[in-house]
């Protein structure tokens, strides 16, 4: 039973850098496109964008400016990097599996909060 | 960007009840791939329902999808007491990917 587990910072101060990784366990990294979805405390769902295990991306525009993702096939895991976060990049960071780049989201990490605050 | 409003904003329905949710997308969803899922308090999304019909590994049949193009609807035929929660409709045939703001499904 494949699972996600993400970790990183629970706090990060405005204008610095936002960093997760999520490492993958009970399958390999090889055969889907690892994607990232925030929550925000209004619980809007927003989909951040996602690297398949080869390293081609597809980011949301909304974010394409200051994201990038990574793959590190050797440790089964997958990385983000927001940078030049503020408030509103507060939310709940999830990771989540897809076996398409056009596919839905069958597997989902529990989530980590992010607050962006000094 | 396909814009997903979903109706209503809150179900308020008695146990045994059927619930009926809508998505209604601001241009027609490529492939019908349109999916629905489950989020209960605390929890991360469940995926219930893809290709707007196709219910997912270990569902059960009481939830059902239907709806083409820009207009979709997950049915619950009868409400359990597990199944009080958000739903979330999402569409993958285009990018961005995105979510409606979901529907609350409450104890009346």
């Amino acid at each position: 039973q494949m699972q996600l587990q993400e970790s990183g910072p629970g706090l990060v101060k405005p204008s610095e850098t936002l960093s997760l990784t999520c490492a993958v366990s009970g399958g390999s990294i090889k055969f889907y496109f690892w994607t990232w979805i925030r929550q925000t405390p209004g619980k809007e769902l927003e989909w951040i964008g996602h690297i398949s295990s080869t390293g081609y991306t597809d980011y949301n525009p909304s974010l394409k400016s200051r994201l990038t993702m990574s793959v590190d096939s050797s440790k089964s895991q997958f990385s983000l990097n927001l940078n030049s976060v503020t408030a509103a990049d507060t939310a709940i960071y999830y990771c989540a599996s897809a076996t398409t780049s056009y596919s839905y989201f069958d597997l989902w990490s529990r989530g980590s909060l992010v607050t962006v605050s000094s | 960007e396909i814009v997903l409003t979903q109706s209503p904003g809150t179900l308020s329905l008695s146990p045994g009840e059927r619930a009926t949710l809508s998505c209604r997308a601001s241009q027609s969803v490529s492939g019908n791939y349109l999916a629905w899922y489950q989020q209960s308090p605390g929890q991360a999304p469940r995926l219930l329902i893809y290709g707007a019909s196709t219910r997912a590994s270990g569902i059960p049949d009481r939830f059902s999808g239907s709806g083409s193009g820009t207009d979709f609807t997950l049915t619950i035929s009868r409400l359990e007491p597990e199944d009080y929660a958000v739903y979330y409709c999402q569409q993958y045939g285009g990018s961005p990917r995105t979510f409606g703001q979901g529907t609350k499904v409450e104890v009346k």
